[in-house]
Order: structure tokens, then sequence, then C-alpha cells
């Protein structure tokens, strides 16, 4: 596709559920990040993919998140017994190659957990 | 302390206007400075990207970086009401940035 795509873009679901967001980033390029935005809040790096070396997973708050990438191509993350404090947004990003500077952001998935 | 410190405003401006946003960093391994806008319920896109001391220009966008103060500033020249946004600065060393939480500008007609 001609850009980062997430989906779902909106999800709100139940305290206590699984959710799984999903980012399909631009072909070819080889890393690819996780953040998490909260209201009036910067970003915060979550994890990092790079081609089919280890994950980043430095940046995960919990064991209830854990992300999956298959080669250079769709990254699910996964949130399991969610909580309200995990009411965010959550984006996605890719880059052609580490350190070029240029990450390309999907919209973002809007998280509300009630 | 935040590796990336950023006044996260909001900062109201007429049509016209000079506008400054600034960050400030407290590990000079930083190398690479960005800054990102983000519209409304979309993503952050790239408008600056520079990664040595001085002035980078683009158009209305002036990246500025003194790496001696830790400090980067961004300026608009000219503002206008489509430049209404979250600006936000980034940082990156080897592969991870760092992002400050964004000033909000909002460009009056």
């Amino acid at each position: 596709g001609a850009g980062v795509s997430q989906s779902p873009s909106n999800k709100v679901t139940e305290k206590g559920k699984d959710v799984e967001l999903r980012c399909d980033p631009i072909s070819g390029h080889t890393a690819l990040y996780w953040y998490r935005q909260r209201l009036g809040q910067g970003l915060e790096f979550l994890i990092y993919f790079q081609g089919n070396s280890a994950p980043d997973k430095s940046g995960l708050p919990s064991d209830r998140f854990s992300a999956e990438r298959t080669g250079e191509s769709v990254s699910t993350l996964t949130i399991q017994r969610t909580q309200q404090e995990d009411s965010a947004v959550y984006l996605c990003a890719s880059e052609e190659a580490s350190n070029t500077g240029e990450l390309f952001f999907g919209e973002g998935s809007r998280l509300t957990v009630l | 302390q935040k590796e990336v410190e950023q006044d996260p405003g909001p900062l109201s401006v007429p049509e016209g206007a000079i506008v400054s946003l600034n960050c400030t960093y407290s590990n000079s391994a930083f190398q690479y400075f960005m800054w990102y806008r983000q519209y409304s319920r979309k993503g952050p896109e790239l408008l600056m990207y520079t990664y040595s001391s001085g002035n980078k220009e683009d158009g209305r966008f002036t990246a500025q970086v003194d790496k001696s103060s830790k400090y980067i500033s961004l300026f608009i020249r000219d503002s206008q009401p489509s430049d209404s946004a979250t600006y936000l600065c980034a940082i990156a060393g080897t592969y991870k940035y760092i992002f400050g939480t964004g000033t909000r500008l909002k460009v009056l007609a």
C-alpha cells in the first residue's frame, strides 16, 4: 500500500478483555516501531523490530503487552487483560532502514477500555 | 529528568506571526534531531531532519540545533492557519527515537 495501515482505527473494549492491534508497514521497510500516545502526552516507545533481528521490547510497560512481526511484514500488538490505563492511541511506524530520521506513521488505533 | 523536554503549550498566534518552538534534551549521545507535525487524529509526519549544529531551512520552516546547549528549535515564518497542529521534537542516537510531549499550535485567521 501507499502508507502505513493500522486496524482497527477505533476499539472500545471492556476491562479484562484481550485486544489485538494490527499494523501493515510500507512494503520494503525493514524497521517497524510501536508507540503509545496518551491524551495530551508525547509518544511512548513500546517496541522496535528490525528485519529478522531480535526485537527491542524494552518499552513494553508490562507482561500483558506483546508484539510479533513476521519478517518484514505485518505486525500485531496484543494487550491481554486490558486495564483502563491502557486507553490511548497506539501508533505504528515503519522506516526504510535504521537512522534515516523519517518514520512513516499510520493513523493509529484508538483504544478505549471501559 | 526526561530525556527530552518540550513546552506543551497551547500556543495561539495570529496569522503571519513568527512562531518559535523549542526543546531541550539531556543526553549528548543523541546525534539526530527531527521535528514532526501531527494534525488532529492523524499520525505524525516528518517536517525537518538535521544532524548537525546550526540552521537548516526549508521554505517557511527553519530548524536550529545547538549541541553545546542541548537545545533545538523550530521557527515558522509567516504562519498560516493550516500550520495549526501539534509539533513534536524528536532525538535519536542509534535506532531509538525519543519524542517530546509536543506543542499544540493554533494559528488564528
